[in-house]
């Protein structure tokens, strides 16, 4: 069965800091992937997504993510965070053979240290 | 452009009410969407659309019925509310390209409370 895992479920970091987070997902065919982030009491805001191509992508507000096949992973970095980007982050994952179907992670939630 | 809206913000429902989440959206998208969200638990599909007339069960549909009669609106019904309804309900929309692998738009999201 496909499934997303993020296995920090709560990050906390220095502002100014680097930030990494993980997303590892199990899917029989190359997924598409996206990145979200959800501020609070908001919706969801699409931060990055990966078809196919190059497999460094660049999103929005800094953020980027690498896809490895290898390590069937796509973690999500900034190289400087700041005390706006503590919000909760969902990886999703989907792929056509699975059916149009976005499976989405528990999310990691983000704090920003001063 | 408002983008998606829903209302109400916050609801508290007694075990056997019901009630409809409203969502609108005014991108002209085909795609419409309802999520739940339960703490420490990623989304959940409930039900979605790919255009008026035209809906689809997701994930969770159970307890939920929706409907599609305009491109604008996708209202979700609750029949007879149960405490495990109660969670942060979000729907979405997004364009036709990819789908529903699309960028998909979201509300503010709905917080019912069923006691």
């Amino acid at each position: 069965a496909q499934s997303v895992t993020q296995p920090d479920i709560h990050i906390t970091v220095s502002e100014g800091a680097s930030l990494e987070l993980r997303c590892n997902y199990s899917y029989g065919a190359t997924p598409y992937l996206f990145w979200y982030v959800q501020s609070p009491g908001q919706g969801l805001q699409l931060l990055l997504k990966y078809f196919s191509g190059d497999t460094l992508v660049q999103g929005i507000k800094g953020f980027e993510a690498e896809f490895k096949r290898s390590q069937s992973s796509f973690n999500l970095r900034k190289p400087s965070v700041h005390w706006s980007d503590a919000a909760e982050y969902f990886c999703a994952v989907g792929a056509k053979s699975s059916g149009d179907k976005l499976t989405f992670g528990t999310g990691t939630r983000l704090a920003v240290r001063p | 452009n408002a983008g998606v809206t829903q209302t109400p913000k916050f609801r508290i429902l007694k075990i056997g009410q019901s009630m409809t989440l409203q969502c609108a959206q005014d991108m002209n998208h085909n795609y419409m969407y309802w999520y739940r969200q339960d703490p420490g638990m990623g989304l959940k599909l409930i039900y979605y659309s790919v255009g008026a007339g035209i809906t689809d069960k997701g994930e969770v549909p159970n307890g939920y019925n929706v409907s599609r009669s305009t491109t604008e609106d996708f209202p979700l019904r609750l029949e007879l509310a149960a405490p495990s309804q109660t969670s942060v309900y979000f729907c979405a929309s997004s364009y036709e390209g990819q789908g529903v692998f699309s960028e998909q738009y979201f509300g503010p999201g709905t917080r019912l409370t069923v006691t």
